[in-house]
């Protein structure tokens, strides 16, 4: 079955510095995307960031970028130059099947970022 | 100009009762998702719907029945509502997969925080 595996509840990063989320997946489909989402304490959920499983090329979306380890089955998020404002939960979620029309999510990590 | 619009936002009703939660998209997506987040954060599938069609129902107990009139909307009403459903739904859409591309996220409705007493 797939299954989204993200190993760090919580996390801590002092503002200006990098961290980055650890996800891990598993499937057996050739094709498929790997997202990553951000919950504020507001509860919205909004994308971060898309890697495609046949992208060779690690996805960058401005502080944000994915270290996408396709052997491994990784798909680590780097969060480069924290502010407070990143303070929330991540989540990483796997879109996979035919017609793509399941995405599943990991359990989540908390950041916090200290001033 | 909200692309994903639910409602209502809260909703807290005593067990035995009956509620609906309704959703709209504007982005022109042919596949709309219910999904349930406990209290613990955890985010799961109930169901996937593609141009008014049901094609994921995630073991979802038959108490929940979602309804597609149009791809650009999808309900979803809850019989007989449990202490265990309270939860924050989301409803979200997407395009749906296209040959080897996966790369379009869900949009996310707000939410509705359900709470049975």
């Amino acid at each position: 079955a797939q299954k989204i595996t993200q190993t760090q509840p919580g996390m801590f990063v002092q503002e200006k510095e990098a961290v980055t989320l650890d996800c891990t997946y598993d499937t057996s489909d050739q094709s498929y995307g790997l997202f990553w989402y951000k919950q504020p304490s507001s509860g919205e959920m909004i994308f971060l960031i898309y890697q495609g499983s046949y992208d060779e090329q690690n996805a960058t979306e401005g502080r944000y970028s994915l270290n996408f380890q396709k052997a491994r089955k990784s798909a680590n998020l780097v969060i480069s130059a924290s502010q407070l404002g990143d303070s929330a939960m991540y989540f990483c979620a796997m879109r996979e099947g035919q017609g793509g029309f399941k995405t599943i999510f990991g359990a989540g990590t908390r950041l916090f970022v200290k001033a | 100009d909200t692309a994903v619009s639910q409602t209502p936002k809260y909703l807290v009703t005593q067990m035995g009762n009956d509620k609906s939660i309704k959703c709209e998209q504007n982005l022109g997506h042919d596949t709309m998702y219910w999904y349930k987040q406990d209290s613990k954060k955890f985010l799961k599938i109930m169901f996937s719907y593609n141009n008014k069609e049901l094609i994921i129902n995630e073991t979802v107990p038959n108490r929940f029945s979602p309804k597609s009139p149009d791809k650009a909307h999808l309900n979803l009403h809850i019989n007989s509502l449990e202490l265990g459903d309270s939860a924050v739904y989301f409803c979200a859409s997407s395009p749906s997969g296209q040959g080897l591309s996966y790369n379009s996220p869900l949009h996310f409705g707000n939410g509705t925080r359900l709470t049975v007493t």
